[in-house]
């Protein structure tokens, strides 16, 4: 059965580093989407991506973010300068066509921030 | 703005015992309804879904029905077993837009032999 994967499952960083968490959603899906879960808390949306743009993005997602689909099958979010609040685990899914309801979530990655 | 609210963990409950975990929402739209699973140190799976009123998901035992008019999700299963222990999440999804996942708190279930 298809399913999402995400790299790396574990990253630890200093406060002020870039990282880069990398998912590969489905193959023939076309929405992709980013989520985050700090310690204990609800899973949270972040940003929406569709047609190689940003579709809709939530207030957690400000300018420190981004995302990027590089090469047509992985999807990329990048925190430029990481803060200890960004601590968490940060789900990627995916959904196929526009009737499709269902999003698939990958593993986690679950990012520390000393 | 669409919310989830489900009932306060932890539930501890005895092997075979019958489990809800109670769910309502409100939503802008006509939602799809959802109930994932994340098992210790794992991500989420989906367990189960309803795109309509009156529909039943099931999965592994485990049911809940697309109530509208009391906007509630129940989940329900007959006799849980110890390996259902695990943290169940209602989510809903408006379709439409980019239909991003709207997600309860999370309930903490376990289950003791």
């Amino acid at each position: 059965e298809p399913e999402v994967t995400q790299t790396p499952s574990h990253q630890v960083t200093q406060m002020g580093q870039e990282v880069i968490l990398r998912c590969v959603p489905i193959s023939n899906h076309l929405y992709f989407y980013w989520y985050r879960q700090i310690l204990g808390q609800k899973v949270e949306f972040l940003v929406s991506f569709y047609n190689n743009e940003i579709s809709e993005k939530s207030e957690i997602f400000d300018d420190q973010f981004s995302v990027e689909r590089p090469d047509g099958s992985n999807f990329t979010l990048k925190i430029r300068s990481t803060k200890l609040e960004d601590s968490a685990m940060y789900f990627c899914a995916s959904r196929g066509l526009a009737g499709e309801e269902t999003q698939y979530f990958g593993p986690g990655t679950r990012l520390l921030v000393l | 703005g669409d919310s989830v609210t489900q009932m306060e963990g932890p539930v501890t409950l005895s092997e075979e015992a019958f489990l809800t975990i109670n769910c309502t929402y409100t939503a802008t739209g006509y939602p799809s309804l959802f109930w994932y699973v994340q098992y210790p140190g794992e991500g989420l799976q989906l367990l189960l879904k309803a795109t309509k009123a009156d529909d039943k998901g099931s999965n592994k035992g485990f049911e809940a029905t697309y109530r509208k008019e009391t906007t509630s999700f129940h989940l329900e299963k007959g006799s849980v077993q110890v390996s259902d222990s695990a943290v169940y999440f209602c989510a809903l999804s408006v379709l439409g837009g980019y239909q991003k996942v709207t997600f309860g708190t999370g309930t903490k279930l376990q289950v003791i032999p």
